[in-house]
């Protein structure tokens, strides 16, 4: 059974632009593609939600393939605030589970 | 409008005794999903419930778990003779929406379990 998988970790500097990519081969059909932010202690955060192409709101931006196999998060202008984990979350074809991503930790630095 | 609230946010417990986590979803809504993250893990996929209905519980564990969701009142994940193993952050979250993954999924601020 395929994982959800994303980049260990990343590293990125204030006011860069990061993009965190998601693989999900096996995604369902009519399910969403969600991502989430983590601070330490914390409960998993909204970030941004999407079905296909592209989707901005006023804190990041998802991008999707045709194929939905994967997507990637975009954080314009990052700050040392951003310093979390990020999940992305999809459910999974055949089943009923929503599967989160193996995350993504995202160190800024100044 | 409250989000997600558990209760409690820190339960420690003696080994073999029981935990029982209590995840109140936003109001109206009437899905509820369990996930276990372990220290510097990634969150696990433990049960999804619907009101009086189990939908799936693949990622339970097969012995000490169990969840319900009452027609009244929060979901229940309980857990009877912990081990240390056991000792983990236990997150829910809720939904509104039949469909799946049409709607946004809140989380609650979890319970965090120690077993001593």
């Amino acid at each position: 059974l395929a994982k959800t998988t994303q980049p260990i970790s990343m590293d990125s500097y204030e006011g860069q632009e990061v993009n965190i990519t998601c693989s999900h081969n096996n995604i369902a059909t009519n399910d969403y593609i969600t991502w989430y932010q983590q601070f330490p202690s914390q409960g998993p955060r909204f970030i941004i939600q999407g079905y296909k192409t592209k989707v901005t709101n006023e804190v990041a931006s998802l991008f999707i393939p045709a194929d939905r196999k994967s997507s990637t998060l975009s954080l314009p202008r990052v700050s040392l605030s951003d310093t979390a984990v990020y999940y992305c979350l999809v459910g999974e074809g055949a089943t009923n589970k929503l599967i989160f991503g193996t995350g993504t930790l995202l160190a800024v630095q100044p | 409008n409250a989000g997600v609230m558990q209760n409690p946010r820190h339960l420690v417990r003696r080994r073999g005794q029981e935990a029982r986590l209590r995840c109140s979803p936003m109001k109206g809504h009437s899905h509820v999903y369990w996930y276990r993250q372990l220290p510097e893990e990634g969150l696990k996929f433990m049960v999804y419930l619907q009101k009086e209905n189990i939908i799936d519980e693949s990622g339970m564990p097969k012995e000490r778990f169990s969840a319900e969701f009452p027609k009244e009142g929060p979901s229940i994940l309980r857990i009877q003779q912990v081990v240390r193993g056991d000792s983990a952050a236990y997150f829910c979250a809720s939904s509104p929406v039949v469909e799946r993954g049409m709607g946004g999924y809140t989380f609650g601020s979890g319970t965090r379990l120690t077993v001593v």
